[in-house]
């Protein structure tokens, strides 16, 4: 299958600062990227989906000026989480789609952030 | 939207079969896939179902019946290294192909 690689695969940071999670397709052009976050023995819980150069649509319940997310080119899409609390620790994973048409999706490593 | 459910943890031997099933109930229907996860690391695709039947992918099967809402997934000659979550996740129909998951199923091998 395709590979997407997620960067870095944990980071511990201050409450206040603020963290970028980059997640790249390495060989295939992603049109879709998608990022998911998954608490404790919870499911995937999907915050938004990005399309190449567009903006990014964000679930419900997701504050999109908390989550910053750039899709700027076909094999890279970065979620920048501004102004980290504590309960914002999870686990982020990204997955990326060539589009619609394409029945599978491929993960990302998942990143673990925890804030301080 | 969609509702997905699946047990929350099952145990089984080393070397048996078990079944993980999942229901569904969706506004149309396009297809469902399993995922397997291990504790810390991302989801690893199984298996994509459309039509009804059976998918046979070594030892793992996936089961599918849309009247039904129903899926499994068969795993035979369990091996220790396939105690992980197990995932349902399902896409509707309407254009979007974006998969909504299940909670997932907690499998644990012992010897």
């Amino acid at each position: 299958g395709a590979v997407v690689s997620q960067h870095p695969s944990w980071v511990i940071c201050k409450s206040g600062t603020s963290v970028k999670i980059e997640c790249r397709s390495l060989d295939f052009q992603a049109t879709t990227m998608f990022w998911y976050r998954q608490f404790p023995k919870q499911s995937l819980m999907l915050m938004a989906t990005s399309n190449e150069g567009s903006k990014a649509t964000y679930e419900q319940g997701v504050e999109k000026d908390k989550f910053l997310i750039n899709h700027a080119s076909l094999t890279l899409s970065t979620l920048t989480v501004t102004s980290a609390h504590p309960e914002d620790s999870s686990f982020y994973i990204c997955s990326a789609s060539q589009g619609a048409g394409y029945t599978e999706a491929f993960f990302g490593q998942g990143t673990r952030l925890t804030v301080v | 939207g969609q509702n997905i459910d699946q047990p929350t943890e099952m145990t089984a031997t080393e070397g048996a079969i078990v079944q993980i099933n999942c229901t569904y109930q969706t506004s149309g229907f396009n297809g469902l896939f399993w995922y397997q996860q291990h504790a810390g690391e991302a989801p690893t695709f199984l298996s994509y179902n459309v039509l009804d039947g059976l998918e046979e992918k070594g030892r793992f099967s996936s089961f599918l019946s849309r009247s039904k809402g129903y899926s499994y997934l068969l795993l035979k000659e369990l091996q220790m290294k396939d105690s992980a979550s197990y995932l349902c996740a399902v896409t509707a129909s309407g254009g979007s192909y974006i998969p909504t998951f299940g909670r997932g199923t907690s499998l644990i091998v012992h010897p």
